[in-house]
């Protein structure tokens, strides 16, 4: 299994202002994915990052919103920009287990509360 | 489109009473379910993938089988540290995104 690791690991931010998240993972990996756990809700894939190429974005999430860097194969970003209180939410990195075991392997996590 | 539906949204057993949590699903293809335990305040942590009506799979006290319609996730014997909340998502199809239920929150009291 991969070690990943997030940073910060919660934050309080002021409407309006923007967070940038990140996320470093101990191995090299082709795909990252980015995803957002509101209160209550199920797990919502944001955007999948691919080293070398821009992110692709799940219906509802734009790029001037979420923009997202992937300079290497270990290390990418996540930016929650202009924020509102609907952001409030917990944001997760991950990448793919192995195909001989499915699913996937999940950070810790950023909680991050938006007044 | 996909849905994954969990039940019930919260459990609460004593030490050692056995139960189910169940993880319905309306899918085209089903390529793989998964099934995660995610404590408070950290990510999600993988259990099990299914790939197959009729196929099971164990760790310790946990056990998960699948049907064409839905997966339990069986607790035998439960002890205080199985509290936590557990998820299924399901890939279907094409595409390789996987969809999550909302969760099951299971609470184990000593």
């Amino acid at each position: 299994s991969a070690v990943i690791s997030q940073k910060p690991s919660r934050d309080i931010c002021q409407r309006g202002t923007s967070l940038t998240i990140q996320c470093q993972v101990d191995s090299q990996v082709t795909m990252m994915f980015w995803y957002r756990q509101q209160p209550g809700q199920s797990l919502t894939l944001i955007a999948t990052a691919n080293q070398g190429s821009e992110a692709t974005y799940e219906s509802g999430f734009v790029i001037d919103k979420f923009p997202i860097s992937r300079p290497n194969l270990t290390f990418s970003t996540l930016t929650v920009s202009n924020m509102s209180p609907e952001d409030s939410s917990i944001y997760l990195c991950s990448v793919d287990l192995p195909d001989s075991i499915g699913g996937q392997f999940f950070g810790p996590g950023t909680r991050l509360t938006v007044l | 489109e996909d849905q994954v539906t969990q039940s019930p949204e919260a459990l609460r057993l004593q030490e050692g009473e056995s139960s189910s949590l169940n993880c319905s699903y309306t899918v085209s293809g089903l390529r793989g379910l998964f099934w995660y335990r995610q404590d408070p305040g950290k990510g999600p942590e993988f259990l099990f993938t299914l790939y197959s009506a009729g196929e099971e799979k164990e760790k310790e006290r946990l056990k998960a089988t699948l049907t064409k319609k839905e997966s339990f996730l069986h607790i035998t014997a439960p002890k205080p540290e199985d509290s936590a909340t557990y998820l299924c998502a399901v890939q279907a199809g094409g595409s390789y995104i996987p969809t999550f239920g909302r969760g099951t929150s299971l609470i184990v009291h000593p």
